[in-house]
């Protein structure tokens, strides 16, 4: 089982300033089959990147994607007042795993 | 619109079955991998089952292999994830989702709101 290692776990940062999330996997993973999402309390999670950096539809162009082998990184460039929320990456195989998740709280 | 709405959650004594079940509404149901995914309360997300658009190939996550089946029917448009011999830690929010795919990757890209599944007794 792959298992990924998201950090921080919590980033306190204020609206404006950029947010840099790491994903690291215990064995390389295809960027292919890398994705982020974005779950806000009480919402089911929604697809932000797909194959480590291609934006979902709808998802603004401050959300970047980048990353290779066990490394992956989800950065939000300018922070908006609706980006603090959880992050999680995903590695989907036949057996999908998912990072223990990031929290991007207002500073 | 593009859909999914669960059902079938509810409290269980540990030992006990519940069938969920997931509608797709909105876009060819028989075209896409779907999949299971849970989260227990103040937790992440754990992924459960994942099956192919014939539902010729099923994963499971190792934790409910031999407990749990993931099963569709394509012309109902619907899901399923048959959970037996429940146990408390499987108690959760059970997520159905969409699996998108395309030449720049693959991921989860629509899902539903969940059904909520208590074990206690």
């Amino acid at each position: 089982e792959i298992v990924l290692t998201q950090s921080p776990g919590t980033l306190s940062l204020s609206p404006g300033e950029r947010a840099t999330l790491s994903c690291r996997a215990s064995q390389s993973v295809s960027s292919s089959y890398l994705a982020w999402y974005q779950q806000k309390p009480g919402q089911a999670p929604r697809l932000l990147i797909y194959g480590a950096s291609s934006r979902a539809t709808g998802t603004p162009d401050r959300f970047s994607g980048s990353g290779s082998g066990t490394d992956f990184t989800l950065t939000i460039s300018r922070l908006e007042p609706e980006d603090f929320a959880v992050y999680y990456c995903q590695q989907y195989g036949s057996s999908t795993t998912f990072g223990q998740g990031t929290k991007v709280e207002i500073k | 619109e593009v859909q999914l709405v669960e059902s079938g959650g509810g409290l269980v004594q540990p030992g006990g079955s519940l069938r969920l079940s997931c509608v797709a509404s909105g876009f060819t149901f028989s075209n896409y991998w779907m999949s299971w995914v849970r989260q227990a309360p103040g937790k992440g997300l754990e992924w459960v089952a994942n099956i192919k658009q014939d539902g010729g190939e099923k994963y499971y996550v190792d934790s409910v292999k031999g407990r749990f089946t993931i099963s569709r029917d394509n012309a109902k448009n619907s899901l399923y994830l048959q959970m037996n011999s429940l146990r408390a830690e499987d108690s959760a929010l059970y997520y159905c989702a969409r699996r998108y795919s395309s030449t720049s990757g693959h991921a989860m890209d629509v899902w539903g709101q969940g059904t909520t599944v208590t074990v206690s007794s």
